[in-house]
């Protein structure tokens, strides 16, 4: 039962250009959602998060915008530089609840 | 220490063994997770400590997995009797509260 899920296993942007990272979720109890970069070798890295309360947090070149209804988070990153190639976790945290259930992850590529 | 401490970074054991893996959590936070990603797949949930409460060990995959958080600071996950498919990357993760995790750089788990 994927609780979490990212349905994109790979994505390839132009550097400079806008990245679009999706996640979808099926439990309505999440009330907390947090995105991660992992880079080879390396743990994850908390990037930005956002409460169930709003739809949208910004953080410099980072969004992410939250839709409820529609159960779906994305991440944007504009404008893509090739330090962000990694892969992207999407994770999420029940009311009251400190673990995390993430997503499977999306490889981004930045091309030159 | 600075961050999350991880030994070993690499492992590489027969089937059949046991095999300890150490995560030395930051020092005063009181939560540790332990997530594992096997190829190709997301970050698995295993267990779960938080204080002196008892651990959620929701996530271990079999009775051959085990874990243990002595002094409230250093874990160890042993798991017994390896298989091939426990061959993965075992990572661990602490935080002070909420659901801000650090994760430390894993250890790459080889069962041959």
């Amino acid at each position: 039962d994927q609780q979490v899920k990212q349905n994109s296993p790979s994505l390839s942007v132009q550097e400079g250009r806008i990245s679009i990272l999706n996640c979808d979720y099926t439990n309505s109890m999440f009330d907390y959602f947090l995105w991660y970069k992992k880079y080879p070798a390396e743990g994850p890295t908390f990037l930005i998060s956002i409460s169930s309360i709003k739809d949208k947090n910004e953080d410099g070149r980072f969004t992410v915008f939250l839709n409820k209804s529609a159960k779906h988070l994305s991440l944007h990153i504009v404008p893509s530089q090739p330090g962000d190639s990694a892969v992207y976790f999407c994770a999420a945290a029940a009311q009251g609840a400190q673990k995390l259930v993430f997503g499977q992850g999306t490889r981004l590529t930045i091309n030159p | 220490g600075a961050g999350v401490s991880q030994s070993p970074s690499n492992k590489v054991t027969e089937k059949g063994k046991d095999v300890e893996l150490r995560c030395d959590p930051i020092s005063g936070h009181t939560a540790l997770y332990w997530y594992r990603q096997s190829l190709g797949q997301g970050l698995e949930f295993l267990i779960y400590f938080q204080g002196n409460s008892a651990p959620d060990k929701s996530g271990l995959p079999s009775d051959r997995f085990s874990a243990e958080r002595t002094g409230g600071s250093v874990s160890t996950l042993t798991i017994q009797r390896t298989q091939q498919e426990d061959s993965a990357v075992y990572l661990c993760a602490s935080s002070l509260s909420g659901r801000g995790y650090t994760f430390g750089s894993g250890t790459r788990l080889t069962v041959v």
